[in-house]
């Protein structure tokens, strides 16, 4: 069964670092998402990207952070200088259009950011 | 008023228990209604998702969306340990020919007893 993956699964980075987190999506989605779980809170939404461009952010999706589809597999999500708040678990996401809309997401699972 | 709320939980049943897990939500605009299933330290895994109000039924799971409540629910019939999980539900404001952001609850974890 297909599935979304990221890598890696566990990054402990520097504050003040750049981190990359990289995901392979469902290879005929077409949207595709980050979102994060900090430990005990909700999942939350970050940004949404289409058509190589980015559909909707949120507001945690600051100039902080960056995504980039770099070839027609990967997807990335930038974290120009981490911050000891940035520590969450890291959801990439992607789905399929059907019937001329996006339906359901499904999920990879996870990157777990430590920022020290 | 927070635009998801699920009940808190942790919820505790015997095995072959029915479960009720329930959110409800305050924008109109919802259209699409998931539940997902999240095992620790893991990712969300789809299992049911639903268009508007009605039921749909998978298995022991059925989803339930009431629209004028705004009101969602899972059910797990003959409840087995291996659902132990935490339940998340989700729904998002789908635009025609646009992708849009899901909006979680906080989760339940259910716990159920052999």
């Amino acid at each position: 069964e297909p599935e979304v993956t990221q890598t890696p699964s566990h990054q402990v980075t520097q504050m003040g670092q750049e981190v990359i987190l990289r995901c392979v999506p469902i290879s005929n989605h077409l949207y595709f998402y980050w979102y994060r779980q900090i430990l005990g809170q909700k999942v939350e939404f970050l940004v949404s990207f289409y058509n190589n461009e980015i559909s909707e952010k949120s507001e945690i999706f600051d100039d902080q952070f960056s995504v980039e589809r770099p070839d027609g597999s990967n997807f990335t999500l930038k974290i120009r200088s981490t911050k000891l708040e940035d520590s969450a678990m890291y959801f990439c996401a992607s789905s399929p259009r059907t019937g001329g809309r996006n339906t359901e997401a499904f999920f990879g699972q996870g990157t777990r950011l430590t920022v020290v | 008023q927070k635009e998801v709320e699920q009940d808190p939980g942790p919820l505790s049943v015997p095995e072959g228990a029915i479960v009720s897990l329930n959110c409800t939500y305050s924008n109109s605009a919802f259209q699409y209604f998931m539940w997902y299933r999240q095992y620790s330290r893991k990712g969300p895994e789809l299992l049911m998702y639903t268009y508007s109000s009605g039921n749909k039924e998978d298995g022991r799971f059925t989803a339930q969306v009431d629209k004028s409540s705004k009101y969602i629910s899972l059910f797990i019939r003959d409840s087995q340990p291996s659902d132990s999980a935490t339940y998340l539900c989700a729904m998002s404001d789908l635009r025609t020919g646009a992708n849009s952001k899901l909006t979680f609850g906080k989760g339940i974890t259910l716990s159920v007893r052999p």
